[in-house]
């Protein structure tokens, strides 16, 4: 399965700043999904990220606070713009190949707000 | 409304016995199901894929059963291990979402020795 590796894996940040987390992937994946996993809470998926197409994002995330870049097959970046007390979380990739596949996640970046 | 529920209480266990994860879904018609476990401080790890059309499907220790019509999956550990100790997530995949997976908010498992 796909190693994926995230950077970085935690960082604490002030109000009213963007930090941009990078996805790396050992091999060519089609699809790639980013999370965020609130403290005791589930998965919530932000977007869906296929190279070569703009992100699709789910309701309640827009790309204005989120925007996310899939230049290659191999790689992906989040970025949390401006952000707030409410924007500390984990935030997650995973990559999958398909509908009716898994998908394989990297350990998450714990950001903080202060 | 849409839901998906797991046992929200944390499932304590003797090593030995079979532990037994619930995961009900209401006004949802997934194509998949799936069961992630997540140890602190990890992602979460791909254990099994059932199909609407299967009933169950076994690996090794871990048996998943899927009933459509009871809109309930179960996910069972025999000859539990303290290194099985963690959370344990279903997830649907819903046919006309793309490849989107819809968690729901896991159980917590421990098994003591």
């Amino acid at each position: 399965s796909a190693v994926i590796s995230q950077k970085p894996s935690r960082d604490i940040c002030q109000r009213g700043t963007s930090l941009t987390i990078q996805c790396q992937v050992d091999s060519q994946v089609t699809m790639m999904f980013w999370y965020r996993q609130q403290p005791g809470q589930s998965l919530t998926l932000i977007a869906t990220a296929n190279q070569g197409s703009e992100a699709t994002y789910e309701s309640g995330f827009v790309i204005d606070k989120f925007p996310i870049s899939r230049p290659n097959l191999t790689f992906s970046t989040l970025t949390v713009s401006n952000m707030s007390p409410e924007d500390s979380s984990i935030y997650l990739c995973s990559v999958g190949e398909g509908a009716d596949q898994p998908q394989h996640f990297g350990d998450g970046t714990r950001l903080s707000i202060l | 409304s849409q839901k998906i529920e797991q046992n929200s209480e944390a499932l304590n266990i003797q090593e030995g016995k079979t532990a037994t994860l619930t995961c009900n879904y209401t006004n949802y018609s997934p194509a998949y199901l799936q069961w992630y476990r997540q140890d602190p401080g990890r992602g979460p790890v791909f254990l099994l894929l059932i199909r609407e059309n299967e009933k169950e499907k076994r690996k090794e220790r871990l048996k998943v059963t899927f009933d459509t019509t009871l809109k309930q999956s179960l996910f069972h550990i025999t000859a539990s291990q303290p290194a099985d100790s963690a959370t344990y997530l279903c997830a649907l995949l819903i046919y006309n979402q793309g490849g989107k997976l819809i968690f729901g908010q896991g159980t917590e498992l421990s098994v003591k020795p």
